[in-house]
């Protein structure tokens, strides 16, 4: 069993929808962050939230700390959004980050 | 402004020859990790390290060696006995579990073995 769950692993949207990718994990956590990765790109920090909402631009993250839930939502959603966006959160001990498998977003003119 | 630099972002080398990636912070955290990942498959730990001069291994460490002699720098070398070296490689960095921990993501580097 992952320690952090993704869904949905795919994700095709028209331009303009508003997008929804969840978060989901078992373990004691501080902090979750949002990381977007484009085809053949790197890695870019989106968000890191340890309690409620935050928002950037078109993004907006949210988390629950009680129900160890958290969302990413994408409003009037662009093809330059298409990427894969990946939910981590550091372990209590520092020896690693558990990672989501990702969501992979298409989002098409 | 405080923040996480994995140099190069493509790099290319020919089998059989050791290359190091680097991976410097300016944030005064005291982990860095090193993470692997392949294509269409999630990130796994390389290795980790949490004080300067000592480090260790993660679940794939096979083939890989880091360094840890300053608290700022955590190089990753990809052996020769490596057997699959061609991956995306991530480099993150954390201050250590408190009340609140913080965290920062380095780009990453396109290893191409050819």
């Amino acid at each position: 069993k992952n320690e952090v769950e993704q869904s949905p692993q795919n994700l095709t949207a028209q331009e303009g929808e508003f997008i929804t990718i969840n978060c989901s994990y078992s373990v004691g956590i501080s902090a979750l962050h949002w990381l977007q990765q484009h085809p053949g790109g790197g890695i870019v920090s989106l968000f890191m939230l340890s309690s409620g909402k935050k928002k950037h631009g078109r993004l907006i993250a949210t988390i629950n700390i009680q129900e160890k839930h958290s969302s990413l939502h994408i409003t009037a959603s662009h093809p330059r959004d298409s990427a894969v966006y990946i939910c981590a959160a550091p372990s209590n001990t520092g020896n690693q980050f558990y990672f989501g498998t990702g969501t992979s977003l298409t989002v098409i003119p | 402004d405080g923040g996480i630099t994995q140099s190069p972002k493509y790099l290319f080398r020919k089998e059989g020859q050791n290359v190091t990636l680097s991976c410097e912070q300016n944030l005064n955290h005291d982990a860095m990790y090193w993470y692997r990942q392949d294509p269409g498959q999630g990130l796994r730990l390389i290795y980790y390290s949490q004080i300067v001069n000592d480090f260790q291994k993660g679940d794939i460490a096979e083939g890989y060696s880091v360094s840890r002699e300053k608290k700022e720098s955590f190089p990753l070398t990809v052996t020769s006995a490596q057997k699959n070296p061609t991956a995306f490689y991530l480099c993150a960095s954390s201050n250590l579990p408190g009340a609140y921990t913080e965290a920062f993501f380095g780009q990453g580097t396109r290893l191409t073995v050819v």
